[in-house]
This record gives C-alpha cells, sequence and structure tokens, in this order.
C-alpha cells in the first residue's frame, strides 16, 4: 500500500544499546522529518532531510544520528540509548516546499531501560 | 525564532456543543499555520492548514479556524461535537523558507454525551 509506513511499532530496549527506527515513504516526497513525542511537549524535531544525501539537525538532535542514502527510506539511529530517549517517534514527508502538507506515519514506541 | 501556545492542555465539550481551541504563535514574519488531529496510538492528521488568501479556512470533519494576524492566532472551531472528535489536537507553525515544524504542547479533547 502506498503511504508512509515506520518499523517497529514497539520496541522495548536497554541502555547503551544501539537502536535503528526505520521509515520507509512510497511517495518519493523530497522532505522527511523524525519527530519525538513526549507529554507536555508535543512533537519535537530531531533531524531533517529536503533530499537524498541531505540532512540536518533539528531542536533534539544529540545522541541520535540518520542517514539517507535513498529518497524513500529514511533511517533514525541512537547510537547509545539512554532511558531519556523513552519516546513516541514519529516520522513524516513532505512533497516539497514549506506550507505543504506534512503526512506523518504511525509512529514507534520506544522504552529504553 | 517561532513559537506555539495552546491554551488548555484538556478540554472537555458536551455532545453537540461548540468546540473551540485556542492556538497563538509567535513569529517575526507571518508562518504557515496548520492544525493536526491525533487519535489514540495513531499519527497525525491534517485538520487544515492557512498558507494564503482567505482567513478563514475550512478543514475536515466539519472543523473550521481563522487566521487572525494582529492576534498572531489560529483557533480551532466546531460548531457541534460529536463523540468521534474525541482526540488530541496540534497546532503547528511552519517557517517559509525550510518549512521545519513548531508544535504546540498539544490539546486533548474529551467529548460527553
Amino acid at each position: 500500500d502506498a503511504g508512509i509506513t515506520q518499523s517497529p511499532r514497539y520496541k522495548i530496549t536497554e541502555t547503551g544499546r544501539q537502536v535503528t527506527l526505520m521509515c520507509h515513504q512510497t511517495w518519493s516526497h523530497s522532505y522527511m522529518f523524525w519527530y519525538r513525542q513526549d507529554l507536555g511537549h508535543g512533537l519535537r524535531l530531531i533531524y531533517y532531510s529536503a533530499a537524498a544525501d541531505i540532512t540536518d539537525k533539528g531542536e533534539v538532535s544529540d545522541g541520535y544520528v540518520v542517514s539517507r542514502s535513498k529518497t524513500e527510506n529514511f533511517p533514525l539511529t541512537l547510537e547509545s540509548a539512554t532511558r531519556s530517549q523513552t519516546s513516541v517517534y514519529f516520522c513524516a514527508s513532505r512533497p516539497g516546499l514549506a506550507g505543504e502538507t506534512q503526512y506523518f506515519g504511525p509512529g514507534t514506541r520506544l522504552l529504553v531501560l | 525564532a517561532q513559537s506555539v501556545t495552546q491554551l488548555g492542555s484538556h478540554v472537555s465539550v458536551s455532545e453537540g456543543a461548540l468546540v473551540l481551541l485556542r492556538c497563538n504563535y509567535s513569529s517575526s514574519v507571518p508562518p504557515y499555520l496548520f492544525w493536526y488531529v491525533q487519535y489514540p496510538n495513531q499519527g497525525l492528521q491534517l485538520l487544515l492548514k492557512y498558507t494564503t488568501g482567505a482567513t478563514l479556512v475550512k478543514g475536515i470533519n466539519g472543523f473550521e479556524a481563522e487566521f487572525k494576524k494582529s492576534e498572531t492566532s489560529f483557533h480551532l472551531t466546531k460548531p457541534s461535537a460529536h463523540m468521534s472528535d474525541a482526540a488530541e489536537y496540534f497546532c503547528a507553525v511552519s517557517d517559509r523558507g525550510w518549512g521545519k515544524f513548531q508544535f504546540g504542547a498539544g490539546t486533548q479533547v474529551v467529548v460527553t454525551p
């Protein structure tokens, strides 16, 4: 089915482990985004990408790494997971220019023990 | 820098009553404005957006919002609440360059019979 998917949907890990969250979109949208959602904070931008091989940091990027070798994929890696990274992570994509709608994936719930 | 304030983290309305969710923003230039809805365990879905033109915008599910530049507001309304409107609502602003979103903290809407 067309759209934006995330995997896994649920993940439990331990502090210090590396974790990769996957995001895949079938629309060939240029822009892709990673957010984390925490109670009382809404969604906060972690990283974004304007095209393959073009990425930049958002407001809460410490401890995260991204890559975008293909337009359709935008994986997010927690290099050494910490308990403060327990959150719900959303991937989003947008066709092009600012003002266009961002489309969100279903989210990944991550628990770091 | 942009910021978004949503007044009230929780709103309770009776079925059939007016729904009013408040959103104020601060930005050096008028941004693009969005309202998203999130149902439990799902991603965010666009309700409506303002980019240019008519300041009263209509969205899905009977919602509408009015951009008031002088008040830096973008309040969301629905004349008659339905049980299916129970969800969390997020206001977001986007800059006119990269189009990065800044989200409000969200308002949880409860609809009572």
